[in-house]
């Protein structure tokens, strides 16, 4: 099956590390990704990881991967009232169309 | 200026009504795509394209065409709009080069009354 799951919310306090999760059911998938959309914005890309990685590191962002479980997560570091946004994650299955968003998490920091 | 330009940003239109919303990019992609987006559904696939001669239907493509005008321009059309289509539009583009990475326009809100 397909079908990627993000909760919905998550509220953090400024400075505090921020981990959104999401959980996938394509195994086949080739690319992992986390967008970002702010109000009256498109999709932002932040950061990708390929399948066979288990960690990518982008300064604040840390992006994990346990592909045995399924599951990508987000952390931010230090997260600042400008990572206030909802955030996405897709696959990729390679070559093909079709990438498969989650429905997003609405991140909230407060000051 | 925006790699992934559409237009217009926002539209309101009356059921019936037939409406085009056009996207252009800069960024020499061979791939474009539209979405749509609704509270709590995600991105959804209505068409994607992967160069001028290649059209293909999306998950929810009914109610809906699209034009490739060339390579950087990528058209939605709703042949007679309901209000079911209310909803915000995105296009994408896409190289087939390693990472595959989407990059989005900044929508345009359609809302059918």
């Amino acid at each position: 099956g397909e079908d990627v799951e993000q909760s919905l919310f998550l509220s953090v306090r400024e400075g505090d590390s921020s981990v959104i999760n999401c959980t996938y059911t394509d195994s086949s998938s080739t690319y992992l990704y986390w967008y970002k959309q702010e109000p009256g914005a498109g999709l932002q890309l932040l950061t990708y990881i390929f399948s066979n990685m288990d960690m990518k590191q982008d300064q604040r962002l840390t992006v994990l991967l346990n592909k045995k479980d399924k599951h990508l997560s987000l952390r931010i570091a230090d997260t600042q009232t400008g990572d206030s946004a909802i955030y996405f994650c897709a696959e990729n299955f390679s070559g093909t169309y079709k990438y498969i968003f989650g429905t997003g998490t609405r991140l909230k920091v407060l000051a | 200026d925006a790699d992934v330009t559409q237009t217009p940003r926002n539209r309101i239109t009356k059921t019936g009504k037939r409406i085009m919303l056009e996207c252009s990019q800069t960024k020499g992609h061979d791939r474009m795509y539209w979405y749509r987006q609704d509270p709590g559904l995600g991105l959804r696939l209505i068409y994607y394209s992967f160069d001028v001669k290649d059209i293909n239907k999306g998950e929810i493509s009914d109610g809906y065409s699209v034009s490739r005008q060339a390579q950087a321009k990528f058209s939605l059309s709703l042949e007679s709009a309901i209000p079911n289509q209310t909803a915000l539009y995105f296009c994408a583009t896409s190289a087939s080069r390693a990472g595959n990475i989407q990059y989005f326009g900044a929508g345009t809100r359609l809302s059918v009354l």
